[in-house]
């Protein structure tokens, strides 16, 4: 098992260019969720999925879309980026129900000019 | 919404003494309290996890305390290792309602040898 993976690790765009961070995870997981994460600021949720074919908005969802492309699949789609959001994106999954724990992958770190 | 707080920010511990990092929440519904350490250039990983209908919780090195009353949780960590450097992040949520965690901002601890 893969767990949780992303793609890619590292990426630099500048103002207003379009980019989408890919998610996967193999783990049967029916929960898949998008968190942006700034020094001094945690983890804030930006989009989640609670099942295939659903969506729905987090803490902090501006700026962002978000897709289900089915069961295994989740991405985080940035339509004209600004420098604020020049972040660390983690993909997390779970199932979900009363003892589900959220497995998160390894990280995407963004950087636009 | 759900408002987490985690104290201290950083932390420097001799290695094999103790390190304590508490946190304050907000909503007096939440009842699961995972706590998560993030090694550098990784994605955080749940080490340990606390529901309300439990006051302590205990694994090897580590415990999570929980006060209901006064909604505060704490993670001990004994005889501090140098593997034990990572950013520890506290969080909390409203099962089953609500399986969306929120997140306190982190804690950098830092094991001397």
């Amino acid at each position: 098992n893969a767990g949780v993976t992303q793609t890619p690790k590292f990426q630099v765009l500048k103002t207003g260019q379009s980019m989408t961070l890919q998610c996967a995870q193999d783990m049967n997981h029916n929960s898949m969720y998008w968190y942006r994460q700034d020094p001094g600021m945690g983890l804030r949720l930006i989009y989640y999925s609670a099942s295939e074919g659903t969506t729905d908005k987090g803490e902090v969802p501006n700026g962002y879309n978000v897709s289900r492309l089915n069961k295994r699949e989740f991405s985080l789609r940035l339509e004209s980026a600004a420098p604020s959001q020049t972040s660390v994106y983690f993909c997390a999954s779970s199932f979900t129900g009363e003892r589900e724990t959220q497995y998160f992958g390894p990280g995407t770190r963004l950087l636009v000019l | 919404g759900e408002n987490v707080e985690q104290h201290p920010s950083t932390l420097s511990v001799q290695e094999g003494d103790s390190a304590v990092i508490k946190c304050t929440y907000s909503d007096s519904a939440s009842n699961y309290f995972p706590w998560y350490k993030q090694e550098l250039g990784k994605g955080p990983q749940l080490i340990i996890d606390i529901r309300s209908n439990v006051g302590e919780k205990k694994d090897q090195r580590i415990a999570v305390t929980l006060n209901k009353t006064a909604k505060h949780f704490s993670l001990h960590i004994t005889e501090t290792q140098p593997e034990d450097s990572a950013v520890y992040f506290c969080a909390a949520s409203r099962r089953p309602n609500d399986y969306k965690l929120s997140f306190g901002a982190g804690t950098t601890v830092t094991v001397r040898a």
